[in-house]
């Protein structure tokens, strides 16, 4: 089955900065990448995805870009807010074949923004 | 419209007691998935649900868990004989998953938090 690392499991920035979060897949039959955030005792939400036919997708202060031949994709956030802390969890899913209904996550970053 | 939702939002037992877990998917979400997130931790997968075809089972940890879904709407989650390593946040999630042009988007639950002592 799929396997996704995320590196770092924590990341503190300054306000302004960017930060970067990095996640490897193992399947290549996977091409369907969202990311979630989670605050602090509150659900995960989709902030963004990336399809496999695309190798950057941008929305706002918020991108994330995709190396199919290396498999790995990651999240960028410029001038990040106080606001943008949380934890981040990076998935991956096939959308057709066998367990294509699958999304495996990884273990997730948490992010502190420093003010 | 209405997101999902789990009842109850936390839930205290004593150890070997069983409990029920609830999940409301968005009404006309084909696909219910359950995850188990432990303090600091990362999405566990459990079960998959997508219409009336057999779920998907292989992320259950043990056979004292099980779960049921009734069509395309409400789904529980049964852990019986409850252990203190069960204590997590239990997420539902739903999604149009399956459904031709759709969104692959899992909207989450605000979860279960589950303590057992």
């Amino acid at each position: 089955g799929e396997n996704v690392e995320q590196h770092p499991s924590t990341l503190s920035v300054q306000e302004g900065d960017s930060a970067v979060i990095k996640c490897t897949y193992s399947d290549s039959a996977s091409n369907y990448f969202p990311w979630y955030k989670q605050e602090l005792g509150k659900r995960p939400q989709l902030i963004i995805d990336i399809r496999s036919n695309v190798g950057e997708k941008k929305d706002q202060r918020i991108a994330v870009t995709l190396n199919k031949t290396a498999k790995h994709f990651s999240l960028h956030i410029t001038e990040t807010q106080p606001e943008d802390s949380a934890v981040y969890f990076c998935a991956a899913k096939k959308t057709s074949g066998a367990g294509s209904y699958q999304l495996t996550f990884g273990k997730g970053t948490k992010l502190s923004v420093i003010p | 419209g209405a997101g999902v939702s789990q009842s109850p939002s936390n839930k205290v037992t004593e150890k070997g007691k069983d409990v029920e877990l609830r999940c409301d998917p968005i009404s006309g979400h084909t696909a219910l998935y359950w995850y188990r997130q432990r303090l600091g931790q990362g999405l566990e997968f459990l079960i998959y649900f997508q219409g009336n075809s057999a779920p998907d089972k292989s992320g259950l940890p043990s056979d004292r868990f099980s779960a049921e879904r009734t069509g395309e709407s409400v789904s529980t989650l049964t852990i019986q004989r409850t252990q203190q390593e069960d204590s997590a946040v239990y997420l539902c999630a739903s999604s149009l998953a399956g459904v031709v042009g759709s969104s692959y988007e899992q909207y989450f639950g605000p979860g279960t938090r589950l303590t057992v002592t």
